[in-house]
């Protein structure tokens, strides 16, 4: 069975600080991939990044950045100099590669970033 | 490219009515996934079709809860009928087969069961 802890329920910044949102995850396969999505207050659920399990390169995109590990099963996701437009909820999923792949996903973690 | 459209976007009914949400797909893409959203709760799988066909509907309340997808393009989802539990938004989304295709969301039915 696959399982996605979010285990901070809601963080609360000010603009500009740096703010790291973790994801471990439980799997039995040795293929999969994780992902990210952001789901601002308007509610859509929006795509930010994939990552499969054979691919532990960090990465950067402008202020996201994600750290794979799979040593500890950790998919975290750091915003560097936060925006209030970086509140939402943002959600970890994993999904294995191959078969019935169903994907699964954390509880989420509510950002709020004050101006 | 268009996204994934649903409709309505809000309704309020009454325990033991019915209701039916509608989802249209990305063209192209041949999964479609209904998934609920309680408050405060990540999406939860209802059902996941491939082109016509089910292929995971574990966690679907089939008492009360049905879903088609007649001509593996459009989808319907329909409760019948609701309890106050299945108050939430449903979520209806659309990927390329496989496993590493990211899910593209639609916004989502906020149901409201009084």
């Amino acid at each position: 069975a696959q399982k996605v802890t979010q285990a901070q329920t809601e963080i609360s910044v000010v603009e500009k600080e740096d703010v790291t949102l973790d994801c471990v995850y439980e799997t039995r396969d040795t293929t999969y991939y994780l992902f990210w999505y952001k789901q601002p207050p308007s509610g859509e659920l929006v795509f930010l990044i994939r990552r499969n399990s054979f691919d532990e390169q960090n990465e950067i995109s402008g202020r996201y950045s994600w750290n794979f590990q799979k040593s500890t099963s950790s998919f975290n996701f750091t915003i560097t100099a936060s925006q209030v437009v970086d509140s939402a909820v943002y959600f970890c999923a994993l999904t294995r590669s191959g078969g019935s792949y169903i994907p699964t996903f954390g509880r989420g973690t509510s950002l709020i970033v004050h101006p | 490219e268009a996204g994934v459209a649903q409709s309505p976007r809000y309704k309020i009914i009454e325990k033991r009515q019915s209701v039916a949400f509608w989802c249209n797909p990305i063209s192209g893409h041949a999964t479609l996934y209904w998934y609920q959203q309680i408050l405060g709760q990540g999406p939860k799988l209802l059902i996941q079709f491939q082109n016509n066909g089910v292929v995971d509907d574990s966690q679907l309340p089939k008492d009360r809860f049905s879903a088609e997808r007649l001509k593996g393009v459009d989808s319907t989802l329909k409760i019948q009928p609701a309890k106050l539990e299945d108050s939430a938004v449903y979520l209806c989304a659309s990927s390329f087969p496989g496993g590493g295709s990211p899910l593209h969301f639609g916004n989502g039915t906020r149901l409201t069961v009084t």
